[in-house]
């Protein structure tokens, strides 16, 4: 298994709280992003990383932003929680090039209850 | 609007049959697509993949049958073991201008193997 931990695994936060979750690897993947998932809506893409300090932004990224300082790191902030962003929020890493840059391979997940 | 549709959300088997899991999409740059699976409490991780200069792709029990100018794709799990059972979400890739693979996924089609 690819080596991809999130935490905190669950979190629950109050409406106008500011949140960060965490994503670390130990492959050296030059790729990571952050998905959510809702019920209807599959995987949606939040935002991605190219390399360090390499970001953009994804499908919905409104009221999200990330930051990545170090390869094995991508943090996802929430700067003001609001109830529309409980979800469920995967990591996942992929490697540089060729066919391989296709595959993703996704963390265990963080599951986020804003009330 | 969905460029990538799982219109069954959900499907029964029995085991020892076969499962079909299908998916259309819209977007004809796509040119690389992807099945994943998952379980409750797990991230998805990546079951088999297809190439668009392809029809067929198989791994095992698993086929995946890419029909361009339908622009439908499946997958055949066969023989079905409850072990499949799962939620089983159908990607496609583009790149973009960047050369950044896209990937959208759909909303996921869950499977039940009855033993």
């Amino acid at each position: 298994d690819a080596g991809i931990t999130q935490s905190p695994r669950h979190k629950v936060t109050e409406t106008g709280t500011p949140v960060t979750l965490r994503c670390h690897q130990t492959e050296n993947h030059r790729y990571m992003y952050w998905y959510r998932q809702d019920p209807g809506h599959g995987l949606r893409l939040i935002h991605y990383s190219y390399g360090v300090k390499d970001t953009d932004k994804g499908e919905v990224s409104d009221g999200y932003s990330v930051s990545r300082s170090k390869t094995e790191d991508f943090l996802l902030t929430l700067e003001s929680a609001t109830s529309s962003q409980t979800s469920v929020y995967f990591c996942a890493i992929s490697e540089s090039s060729g066919l391989a840059a296709y595959e993703q391979y996704f963390g265990p997940g963080t599951r986020l209850t804003v009330t | 609007d969905q460029q990538v549709k799982q219109n069954s959300p959900s499907l029964s088997v029995q085991e020892g049959r076969i499962s079909i899991l299908n998916c259309d999409y819209t977007n004809s740059m796509f040119d690389y697509f992807l099945w994943y699976k998952k379980y409750p409490a797990e991230g998805p991780t990546f079951l088999i993949s297809i190439s668009s200069i392809k029809d067929k792709n198989e791994d095992g029990r698993f086929t995946v049958f890419l029909n361009k100018s339908a622009k439908h794709l499946s997958l055949h799990i066969v023989p079905s073991q409850p072990g499949d059972s799962a939620v089983y979400f159908c990607a496609a890739s583009e790149a973009d201008s960047g050369g950044y693979q896209k990937v959208t996924f759909g909303i996921g089609t869950k499977l039940q193997v009855i033993p």
